[in-house]
């Protein structure tokens, strides 16, 4: 069965800072990485994903993400953070034999001024 | 929300009394899901629907039962309600020709008192 870790529930940054979320995770077959946003009293919100291909997957809002395949690991990263990426971050996976997606935990980012 | 409404938005019900919650979408999706949000767990699923009548149980199916008589339709129920079932639930679609993603409504806050 396929599981994710986030192993940070809160992290903190500096705006106009590098940011990263990090996300490990396992499966039986080929893994299909996603990140997710949800901003207060929202619904999740599609950021990227990571099916196949290039390991640096670029999404929305300037966010992208590195696949590493040797340490199982699908970090979510943003080169110059804002005030406005606070919010709570999903990491998740499904594999190729499954129709179910997995999430993580959740880790919390907060962009102060 | 991805063409997905929730009803409720919230509510507060007793323990022991029945409760259903209904996802209505507009695109024909094919792919519908029922997830519940606790802090420390992330997103569980509860169970999902690959069509009219077309159901498969999630990780956290026990206590829950859904119907889809129509496309459009997707309804989870709490036969009886427990206090372990307040929760935010969410229902996502999978959009028809992006087999690997998922969108999310609005949610709806259920609180079991």
């Amino acid at each position: 069965a396929q599981s994710v870790a986030q192993p940070e529930d809160q992290v903190n940054v500096a705006e106009g800072n590098p940011l990263t979320v990090k996300c490990t995770y396992s499966v039986s077959g080929n893994p299909y990485l996603f990140w997710y946003v949800q901003y207060p009293n929202r619904g999740l919100q599609f950021l990227l994903k990571y099916i196949t291909g290039d390991n640096l997957v670029k999404g929305s809002y300037g966010f992208e993400a590195e696949f590493n395949k040797s340490q199982t690991s699908f970090h979510l990263k943003k080169p110059s953070a804002l005030v406005s990426d606070s919010a709570l971050y999903f990491c998740a996976v499904r594999d190729d034999n499954n129709n179910d997606m997995r999430f993580g935990a959740g880790t919390r980012l907060t962009v102060k001024p | 929300d991805a063409g997905i409404t929730q009803s409720p938005r919230h509510k507060v019900t007793e323990t022991g009394t029945p409760v259903t919650l209904r996802c209505h979408q507009t695109e024909n999706h094919r792919y519908m899901y029922w997830y519940r949000q606790d802090p420390g767990h992330g997103l569980r699923l509860i169970h999902y629907s690959y069509g009219v009548k077309d159901t498969d149980k999630g990780e956290v199916s026990d206590g829950y039962s859904v119907s889809r008589s129509k496309t459009e339709d997707f309804l989870l129920t709490l036969e009886s309600a427990t206090s372990s079932q307040t929760s935010v639930y969410f229902c996502a679609i999978r959009p028809s020709g992006r087999a690997y993603e998922q969108y999310f409504g609005p949610g709806t806050r259920l609180t079991v008192t």
